[in-house]
């Protein structure tokens, strides 16, 4: 039983479409992320819910815009996709708004945009 | 200046070898530190957190934290081909909200 688990695990698209990833937990954890890795391994924080309320919106442009219809699941949708959005995107939960006992992180989704 | 510096990489050792990982940071804030591992194309799983200066030891990994140094490592002892990852440090502080991540040091494992 998958944890947290993103669909879609790929996605490959041409600059200025509209795209969706979906995030769902199933660990009864309340703070769900969204974070970013470059193609140099580095994980910046994009976005945290806790329990359905955003956090943490960490001067990310305006067409990305995350969404919690409940506290298992954290979807993002990204508008006018540019080509400097190509990275890996992981979803991640954790107990309570703390992470003082780290993350558990999805499988990741590989957007490239062409 | 970033808030957490890791030792680049990539590193490559024969099977058996002890490895050291390391990361500095500079926000006295943090408090709590952990060690991701990310194997090619999957998730960063978490591997160990501490919590304060001192070692912490879990199998063959060992998980060491100087505040005074504001410095961490990571251990492994008799590496294996499976050991062969990405690892991260990542660190927070109470209330953060957010763990600020080093950018990984590869190691590679060679039978």
């Amino acid at each position: 039983d998958t944890a947290v688990s993103q669909t879609p695990k790929y996605l490959v698209t041409q600059m200025g479409n509209d795209k969706s990833i979906k995030c769902e937990q199933n660990l009864g954890h309340d703070t769900m992320y969204w974070y970013k890795q470059d193609s140099k391994k580095f994980l910046k924080i994009m976005f945290s819910y806790n329990n359905k309320e955003l956090i943490i919106n960490e001067t990310v442009p305006n067409r990305f815009s995350p969404k919690s219809p409940d506290k298992a699941h954290l979807n993002l949708h990204i508008n006018s996709l540019e080509l400097g959005d190509s990275a890996v995107y992981f979803c991640a939960s954790s107990p309570g708004g703390d992470t003082h006992y780290g993350y558990t992180f999805g499988s990741g989704t590989r957007l490239t945009v062409v | 200046q970033k808030e957490v510096e890791q030792d680049p990489g990539p590193l490559s050792v024969p099977e058996g070898a002890i490895v050291s990982l390391n990361c500095t940071y500079s926000n006295s804030a943090f408090q709590y530190f952990m060690w991701y591992r990310q194997y090619s194309r999957k998730g960063p799983e978490l591997l160990m957190y501490t919590y304060s200066s001192g070692n912490k030891e879990d199998g063959r990994f060992t998980a060491q934290v100087d505040k005074s140094s504001k410095y961490i490592s990571l251990f492994i002892r008799d590496s294996q081909p499976s050991d062969s990852a990405t690892y991260l440090c990542a660190m927070t502080n109470t209330n953060a909200g957010k763990s600020t991540f080093g950018d990984g040091t590869t190691l590679t494992v060679k039978p």
